[in-house]
């Protein structure tokens, strides 16, 4: 079973729709990040959370919000997607340690399609 | 634009040969990582060097890092076809607990 498991997997929904996608962990760690990667832009953070009270925005959390329901969930929601928020979401985790920034463990990713 | 970018954006050489992918920055660093993506799926770990490193090996990827020219090269030494993905590197920014990745460099590798 894969450590950082992200559903749904694929998802095509229309403008306006609330989408929610999730990410749970199993490998214990506290830090988790929410990524965007589009085509030629590598992959920008949408928010990171340190604690199930700590949720902080990264570089692009506008028309985004999270929320962590415990130390191995969270989720990611699109209020109202629009078709430029069609791209393919990673959630991540990391381990509090030495490092601010340490290695990230990565989900196998959720391809939203907004029509 | 993003703080780390890859150069080249695509390579492609021939199995058994070297790849070299660099990377340059722009603000100051607490460490450099590299990821690994295979098509269609999530990044992988490859490395981490930290700003007083210099340079560090992992089996066939070696990783070096220039804070003076803030740039960073990896290495890929005797490349297989199996090294065909796309290559990260991601700043960890000081003073931050954000890690910025560069828009990667597609390696192909032919048989």
């Amino acid at each position: 079973d894969a450590d950082v498991t992200q559903t749904p997997r694929n998802r095509i929904t229309k403008t306006g729709k609330r989408i929610m996608l999730e990410c749970s962990q199993t490998k214990g760690h506290d830090r988790m990040y929410w990524y965007r990667q589009d085509p030629g832009l590598g992959l920008r953070l949408i928010y990171y959370s340190f604690d199930v009270k700590d949720i902080n925005k990264g570089e692009i959390s506008d028309g985004y919000s999270v929320s962590r329901q415990a130390q191995a969930k969270f989720s990611l929601s699109l209020e109202s997607a629009i078709p430029n928020q069609t791209a393919l979401y990673f959630c991540a985790t990391s381990v509090a340690g030495r490092e601010f920034t340490g290695e990230l463990f990565f989900g196998e990713g959720s391809r939203l399609t907004v029509l | 634009s993003q703080q780390g970018e890859e150069d080249p954006q695509a390579l492609s050489i021939q199995e058994g040969e070297n790849a070299t992918m660099n990377c340059s920055y722009k603000t100051s660093i607490n460490n450099l990582q590299w990821y690994r993506q295979n098509s269609g799926r999530g990044l992988v770990h490859l490395i981490l060097i930290r700003s007083n490193e210099r340079e560090k090996h992992s089996g066939r990827l070696r990783v070096t890092l220039d804070t003076s020219k803030k740039s960073s090269s990896l290495l890929i030494t005797a490349s297989r076809a199996a090294d065909t993905a796309s290559y990260f590197c991601a700043t960890g920014l000081r003073g931050s607990y954000k890690l910025i990745f560069g828009s990667g460099t597609r390696l192909l590798v032919r048989p």
